[in-house]
């Protein structure tokens, strides 16, 4: 099974910052990556897919790179709305598996 | 509008039984794949399983391998999860989500909450 690594777990920041998580596959996942956005007691939300494709009506403050093993969410700067928890998800093969998630808190 | 309706959660004793559904609306079920994936209290999101357009094919989290079973009834357009032998570890929001283009989830429903618990 693929596993996926993200860092930081937590993240304390301001509003109008820029903010980078990393996540880290085990293998070589070419470009096959998505990134979720979670609120408390809401259901994810697809900020990106095929690590760097933006999903339609996700703000453009958002980008994703990278490919094989390392891979990157930015948020250019920082919004209230986007204090939340932050997932990766690989998608190369079966099983599917998500990284830890990323808290991004209010400093 | 997409929507992802589920139901069928609640609470059950170790050993027990549930079925959840997904009541899906506001795209061709028929042409997605589709997916269950759950989250434990406080904890990450787990991939649980996922059925092809067709019905045809499914895959499982070996952590539900043999226990639970996913089926889809495109005529009514919903999704079924049958969860046997359940055990407290399986304690979770499950959340039924459709497929994009490539196995990521580009739309999820609200979430339905198991307990088993004795």
């Amino acid at each position: 099974d693929i596993q996926m690594t993200q860092s930081p777990s937590t993240l304390s920041a301001s509003v109008g910052d820029r903010v980078t998580i990393t996540c880290r596959a085990s293998q070589s996942i070419s470009s096959w990556l998505a990134w979720y956005q979670q609120k408390p007691g809401k259901a994810p939300k697809l900020l990106i897919y095929k690590a760097s494709s933006l999903e339609s009506g996700v703000p453009s403050r958002f980008s994703g790179s990278g490919s094989g093993t390392e891979f990157t969410l930015t948020i250019s700067s920082l919004q209230p709305d986007d204090f939340a928890t932050y997932y990766c998800q690989h998608y190369n093969s079966y099983p599917l598996t998500f990284g830890g998630g990323t808290k991004v808190e209010i400093k | 509008e997409v929507q992802l309706v589920e139901s069928g959660g609640g609470l059950v004793q170790p050993g027990g039984s549930l079925r959840l559904s997904c009541a899906a609306s506001g795209f061709t079920f028929s042409s997605y794949a589709v997916a269950w994936v759950r989250q434990a209290p406080g904890k990450g999101l787990e991939w649980v399983s996922v059925i092809s357009r067709s019905a045809d094919s499914t895959d499982y989290a070996d952590s539900v391998k043999g226990r639970f079973t996913l089926s889809r009834d495109n005529s009514k357009t919903t999704l079924y999860l049958q969860m046997n032998s359940l055990r407290a570890e399986d304690t979770a929001v499950y959340y039924c989500a459709k497929l994009g283009a490539g196995a990521f989830f580009d739309y999820w429903g609200q979430g339905t909450l198991v307990t088993v618990s004795s």
